[in-house]
């Protein structure tokens, strides 16, 4: 185990809904990223959290936003769900300050939009 | 842009014998690579890292993973298989970095099925 956890497990919504997911990272570290992972396929990059601030972002359009906390867990929000936006979600959190950290995974969230 | 490549989707092995999972990378400057595995219903599991340093890398349970820098390959390896390792197994690079981290770019995955 990582000490990453993330919740909810699972996630049944419906199209145009929105939906927040929720992340807490392994003690000590201060940065969280976060991936989906669409069936079949690896995860892809959404965007990563740094002291509070976005950090980076993947090729996601805006109605993926996020935050992150003073105690460095994180929120991701998904607003208008579209089918497509069905996945394995993860989060991970990695160690300040080092270019070559290694990233810890959380369980993952489980999204259905029907 | 960073990449990695994993040709095949599916290894299937018999028990207790060696095991390669394959990756190949396409990086601007120094490459970081990682491997990962993801067990059904399960998020995914740091296996090993090359940062710099010896082109043999050793990780968790018995997996290690030597990095080819002329044919630009990172193969996941195993001297004896084990029905539990049967897993979906993942490569990743570290994205062209910026200030305090970076994302990682995966690969398609490789599933590892390992017989009995």
């Amino acid at each position: 185990e990582t000490g990453v956890t993330q919740s909810p497990t699972h996630l049944i919504k419906t199209r145009g809904q929105q939906v927040t997911l929720r992340c807490s990272s392994q003690s000590g570290h201060n940065t969280v990223s976060w991936y989906q992972q669409a069936l079949g396929q690896g995860p892809q990059f959404i965007f990563q959290y740094y002291r509070e601030e976005e950090n980076g972002r993947g090729n996601f359009p805006p109605r993926f936003s996020g935050l992150q906390f003073p105690n460095y867990s994180s929120e991701l929000n998904v607003n208008a769900l579209e089918l497509d936006d069905s996945a394995l979600y993860l989060c991970a959190s990695s160690q300040p300050g080092r270019a070559q950290e290694t990233q810890y995974f959380g369980p993952g969230t489980r999204l259905l939009v029907l | 842009a960073q990449s990695v490549a994993q040709p095949e989707d599916q290894v299937n092995v018999a028990e207790g014998n060696p095991l390669t999972v394959k990756c190949t990378y396409s990086v601007s400057g120094n490459p970081y690579l990682f491997w990962y595995v993801q067990y059904p219903n399960r998020g995914l599991q740091f296996l090993l890292k090359y940062i710099t340093g010896d082109n043999l890398v050793k990780g968790s349970y018995g997996f290690e993973a030597e990095f080819n820098k002329s044919q630009t390959s990172f193969h996941l390896k195993k001297p004896s298989a084990l029905v539990s390792d049967s897993a979906l197994y993942f490569c990743a690079v570290r994205d062209i970095p910026n200030q305090a981290g970076t994302a990682l770019i995966f690969g398609k995955g490789t599933t590892l099925s390992v017989s009995s």
